[in-house]
């Protein structure tokens, strides 16, 4: 059975502080995602990584793909407040289905 | 990115009713449709998988009689939670699959079964 574990669960980080996001996998996949989930609502995706060593930048949010190691990272810059959300990483299957992080409660405090 | 319809948003009913979500893919073909169910503060956990004309294939632990899928077209697919209780409270998600290489999610309803 595949699972997906996410560290930390919960994040309180100061503004303008950088940190990671990390999540791993129990079995072999190609396809990984991103996502941030704001209260209340339904999942916006963040980030589509397809291949090894895939690495993609948007903002302050980076995310890279080692499939070797079964690691996903979700690095944040210099947070800012905006980005307060719950952080969840996704596996593909290779069915198309995915299965979930643990998800990562981000609070950004000035 | 797709267009993904979810209704209701939020929906309270009494126990022991059913109540029907909806979803529609406004853009494109869902030959595949995964419905999830998430807790508060927990993560997104997969309900069933179903196919555009074919029957729903539900996970494991899932009640196949409580929580009804029926996938009739490539735009629209529906889950039916049947004699809801209050543990049927959670927030449902539904994802179309055109078979790119990114998944698209409903808005999301938020069910409360009083």
């Amino acid at each position: 059975e595949l699972k997906v574990e996410q560290n930390p669960l919960f994040l309180s980080m100061q503004e303008g502080k950088n940190y990671t996001i990390y999540c791993n996998y129990s079995t072999t996949s190609d396809r990984l995602y991103w996502y941030r989930q704001d209260p209340g609502k339904s999942l916006e995706s963040l980030f589509v990584l397809l291949s090894n060593g895939a690495v993609k930048q948007e903002g302050r949010l980076m995310a890279s793909l080692d499939t070797k190691a079964r690691l996903s990272t979700l690095h944040i810059t210099a947070a800012v407040h905006d980005l307060s959300a719950t952080y969840f990483c996704a596996v593909d299957m290779n069915t198309d289905k995915l299965i979930f992080g643990t998800g990562t409660r981000l609070q950004v405090f000035p | 990115g797709a267009v993904v319809s979810q209704h209701p948003s939020r929906v309270i009913c009494k126990s022991g009713t059913s109540v029907k979500i909806e979803c529609r893919s406004l853009d494109f073909q869902a030959t595949t449709m995964f419905w999830y169910r998430q807790f508060p503060k927990k993560s997104l956990m997969l309900m069933a998988t179903s196919n555009e004309g074919s029957k729903a294939t539900y996970e494991q632990g899932v009640e196949k009689d409580k929580f009804l899928i029926n996938h009739a077209s490539l735009t629209l697919s529906t889950l039916t939670v049947t004699s809801a209780h209050p543990e049927d409270s959670s927030f449902y998600i539904c994802s179309p699959i055109s078979g790119n290489t990114e998944a698209f999610f409903g808005q999301g309803t938020r069910l409360t079964v009083v």
